[in-house]
């Protein structure tokens, strides 16, 4: 029952580096997403996904790229580091194509910094 | 634009009961989502509302007022693993989450 798996937890990066977060799910969910959270904000969809080969922006997508290649993956590459872009990243999946009462499921986030 | 308003921190006893609100003002509605979340943690589904109403699971309870924009969150018999934030979520009628910066309660003893 490993659910909604994020590598790495921590990652600390240099303005202009890149780098992919992993998502992976384990429940054949077709509706997979991408958030970031920073204090005294809600959560902020960055790109999601209905399905394999389909993926789309959400608020925040700048300086993200996404793919979808299969169910069960779903990564998230930060094209060149910025200090706004130091935040904690959750990864979530959802039954279907989210947009009935099925809830999502999160990963335990990525806590990145930029220096 | 599109906004979610929750208060920010609560603090409540032991034992007690507890309200926390939610007001919303969105593009739509397709249902509203309670989750709570761990300092530290990811978020955990609590409930969803989509009609009027009450609806209760156990020791939590989540209310909702479509024509005033507004639910609730009640949580009884409190116990101290239930400090943590609770965050409510709109979704519009793009089938989008809006997320509130979600309350932060406290339980003293």
């Amino acid at each position: 029952n490993a659910g909604v798996t994020q590598t790495p937890k921590f990652q600390v990066l240099k303005t202009g580096q890149s780098m992919t977060l992993q998502c992976a799910q384990d429940m054949n969910h077709e509706y997979m997403s991408w958030y970031r959270q920073d204090p005294g904000m809600g959560l902020r969809l960055i790109h999601y996904s209905v399905g394999a080969g389909i993926t789309d922006q959400g608020e925040v997508p700048n300086g993200y790229n996404v793919s979808r290649s299969t169910t069960e993956d779903f990564p998230l590459r930060l094209l060149s580091a910025a200090p706004s872009q130091t935040s904690v990243y959750f990864c979530a999946s959802s039954e279907q194509d989210g947009t009935g009462d099925q809830p999502q499921h999160f990963g335990d986030g990525t806590r990145l910094s930029i220096l | 634009g599109q906004n979610i308003d929750q208060p920010t921190e609560m603090t409540a006893t032991e034992g007690a009961i507890v309200q926390i609100n939610c007001t919303y003002q969105t593009s739509g509605f397709n249902g509203l989502f309670w989750y709570q979340q761990h300092a530290g943690e990811a978020p955990t589904f609590l409930s969803y509302n989509v009609l009027d109403g009450l609806e209760e699971k156990g020791r939590f309870s989540s209310f909702l007022s479509r024509s005033k924009g507004y639910s609730y969150l009640l949580l009884k018999e409190l116990q101290m693993k239930d400090s943590a934030s609770y965050l409510c979520a709109v979704r519009d009628s793009n089938y989008q989450l809006i997320w509130g910066a979600g309350t932060k309660l406290i339980i003293k003893p």
